[in-house]
């Protein structure tokens, strides 16, 4: 069964203290791994999408990188605005996306 | 640019009733739609994609329904909602590509359903 598991379902961080969130996937063929970020009664906001393993994407403090069984998004110096909950997916299907539980991200000023 | 529209942003429903959310997205053609369910303290869950006028395929058996009666609009519809139909529902829309691992889903805003 195609899964994605993302760690930890929380975390707070002070301003500019870095860290990462993880997202561990099992799929029988990876066709795209997305990071999207969703603030509070929102829709998810596309950040990135991952091919293959060893790629890496950048935006501003963020940065997403891929393993053949994992990705990690990392937060370098966070600010008070990059609280969120952060959503991992990958695409099992030409249409479908699996979502993990996400990662709420509260960074305190 | 894309955008996406979907209405009502908020309904509270008493069980039993019927239901119609509805989503448009302009600036592009012919684009995949789709509707997805945010169930409190879980993820997402993909209800119904479309990928052209009149083609619906349905991933969870449930008490809901979609259609798309013009290129660039999607309802979901139910003709009597549960209380279990509660949740955050979220249209979305992405265009064909290659590789097709690059097809990315944008989300609309979403809207909020209490059945009650």
């Amino acid at each position: 069964e195609d899964q994605v598991t993302q760690s930890p379902e929380a975390l707070r961080l002070q301003e500019g203290e870095s860290s990462s969130l993880n997202c561990s996937y099992t799929v029988s063929g990876l066709r795209g791994l997305f990071w999207y970020r969703q603030d509070p009664g929102k829709g998810p906001e596309f950040l990135f999408t991952l091919y293959s393993a060893g790629e890496e994407k950048e935006k501003e403090r963020l940065k997403a990188t891929l393993t053949k069984k994992e990705s990690f998004l990392h937060i370098t110096a966070p600010k008070p605005e990059d609280s969120a909950t952060y959503l991992c997916a990958v695409r099992v299907g030409a249409q479908k996306l699996v979502f993990g539980q996400g990662t709420r991200l509260t960074i305190n000023p | 640019s894309q955008t996406i529209h979907q209405w009502p942003a908020t309904l509270v429903q008493p069980v039993g009733s019927p239901l119609s959310l509805e989503c448009t997205v302009e600036g592009t053609s012919n684009p995949n739609l789709y509707w997805y369910r945010q169930a409190a303290g879980r993820g997402l869950q993909l209800l119904f994609y479309s990928v052209g006028i009149g083609q619906i395929s349905s991933e969870v058996p449930q008490n809901l329904s979609a259609s798309r009666p013009q290129d660039r609009q999607f309802i979901l519809s139910s003709k009597k909602l549960l209380l279990s139909d509660s949740g955050f529902y979220l249209c979305a829309w992405s265009v064909d590509g290659l590789p097709v691992s690059g097809n990315t889903i944008y989300f609309g805003e979403g809207s909020w359903l209490t059945v009650v």
